[in-house]
């Protein structure tokens, strides 16, 4: 299994300013991965965030809105930028684990609203 | 185009009530798993099927994955309060981009005492 410490856990910010969110794991991973989930909804794939390298973002998604980092194997952060009100949601940070079974685990989310 | 269709999207039972959820794909999954999210958490895995056929009984919760590895079901039997929460599909596609997972929209279940 993983921990993965998520924070902020929940945020309320102005349009137009930018907020970044650090997600800490308590192991070493590969892969790590950016969620968003708006209200009653599913999860929607932002980007997978591999240390060493850029991340990749799922199509609808840019790095300019989105800024991720991922200095080490513990550790990313996701920024979202330039806030709108339509950015409200919750934001989840996610890892596989190689077991017997890949399985993924998640954070806490951090919720965002956007005033 | 939804990759992976839930049903019910929601769904309001009693207490003591047995329930389905389904999720249904016209893709082949190498592994399915479910997750149960509660409000301000995030989603908690419950089983992770991989063989077609497969059923997993985890207390209360059985679940089934299609001998085709298409489609999968969460049958809750006796149904209590603390059963409540969003319930998630999500399947690893065979081949391709198979390191990522595909979500469903999820089922939210309320179970009224």
């Amino acid at each position: 299994s993983a921990v993965i410490s998520q924070k902020p856990s929940r945020d309320i910010c102005q349009r137009g300013t930018s907020l970044t969110i650090q997600c800490q794991v308590d192991s070493q991973v590969t892969m790590m991965f950016w969620y968003r989930q708006q209200p009653g909804q599913s999860l929607t794939l932002i980007a997978t965030a591999n240390q060493g390298s850029e991340a990749t973002y799922e199509s609808g998604f840019v790095i300019d809105k989105f800024p991720i980092s991922r200095p080490n194997l513990t550790f990313s952060t996701l920024t979202v930028s330039n806030m709108s009100p339509e950015d409200s949601s919750i934001y989840l940070c996610s890892v596989e684990v190689q077991g017997t079974n890949t399985e993924a685990f998640f954070g806490q989310g951090t919720r965002l609203t956007v005033v | 185009t939804q990759l992976l269709e839930q049903s019910p999207q929601f769904l309001s039972i009693q207490e003591g009530e047995n329930l389905t959820v389904y999720c249904n794909s016209s893709s082949v999954f190498s592994s399915l798993q479910w997750y149960r999210q509660e409000p301000g958490e995030g989603p908690v895995l419950l089983v992770t099927v991989v063989t077609g056929g497969e059923v997993k009984k985890l207390k209360r919760l059985t679940f089934q994955f299609g001998d085709a590895r298409k489609d999968s079901s969460l049958h809750i039997t006796a149904a209590q309060p603390g059963d409540t929460g969003l319930y998630l599909c999500a399947g690893k596609r065979s081949g391709g981009s198979n390191y990522k997972l595909t979500f469903g929209k999820g089922t939210l279940l309320t179970v009224n005492p």
